[in-house]
């Protein structure tokens, strides 16, 4: 199966910092999305993109399918952007996914 | 819209029990699937169904785990002779095959402890 590495692993911010969260596939994917995992445990799909970029508010991706990797862009946190961001990704158009081992982050005031 | 619904949300059993778990997915969403999440790691696909089909299973469903849809609407998850290995998050999602985009789902999972 796939293998999917995402970095880094860690992250602290400032609330109002920028930062970008890196994944990538160790094969091609035709299914790849976004999911943040709030403090509660609850998983939030953020973007399917397989390929292209796409916005949501203050959030944006980018995946370059020919090179195997996908980008997070978060602008301004807020310490209701803490949690972990998962990307994920499959061969096949179903949602049988790879999970990567995700990105922690931590928004402090 | 009522997201998926999983129930319970909390499981303790011991050792050797026989354990279900059940989820109702989105109403319109025709692809349900199994998830398991232990701390500290991403989820890993146990399974899924495309209507009452079950297309496809891990490797890491043992002969333990069995899996139902079987109108096609809501799902059950029941682990037999459960073992302490078995303790970890049970996550359901779905999505609907045929979207332009077939975003993932999930519920709020059922943790499952196994003394």
């Amino acid at each position: 199966g796939i293998q999917v590495e995402q970095s880094p692993p860690d992250l602290i911010l400032q609330e109002g910092a920028n930062s970008t969260l890196r994944c990538n596939f160790s094969d091609s994917v035709n299914n790849l999305q976004w999911f943040h995992q709030n403090p509660w445990g609850q998983l939030i799909n953020l973007f399917y993109i397989p390929s292209g970029t796409k916005q949501n508010g203050r959030l944006s991706a980018t995946t370059v399918a020919t090179e195997r990797y996908s980008l997070l862009y978060i602008s301004s946190s807020q310490t209701t952007d803490s949690g972990v961001y998962f990307c994920a990704g499959s061969t096949g158009t179903a949602s049988k996914l790879t999970f990567g081992t995700g990105t922690r982050l931590q928004v402090t005031l | 819209d009522t997201g998926v619904s999983q129930n319970p949300r909390h499981k303790i059993t011991k050792r050797g029990q026989n354990v279900t778990f059940r989820c109702d997915p989105i109403s319109e969403h025709n692809r349900l699937y199994w998830y398991r999440q232990t701390l500290g790691q991403g989820p890993e696909f146990l399974t899924y169904f495309q209507n009452e089909a079950q297309l496809e299973k891990s490797r890491l469903l043992s002969d333990r785990f069995s899996a139902e849809r079987p109108k096609g609407s809501f799902s059950t998850l029941e682990i037999q002779r459960t073992e302490q290995g078995d303790s970890a998050m049970y996550l359901c999602a779905s999505s609907r095959r045929g979207a332009i985009n077939e975003k993932l789902f999930f519920g709020s999972g059922t943790q499952l402890s196994v003394l």
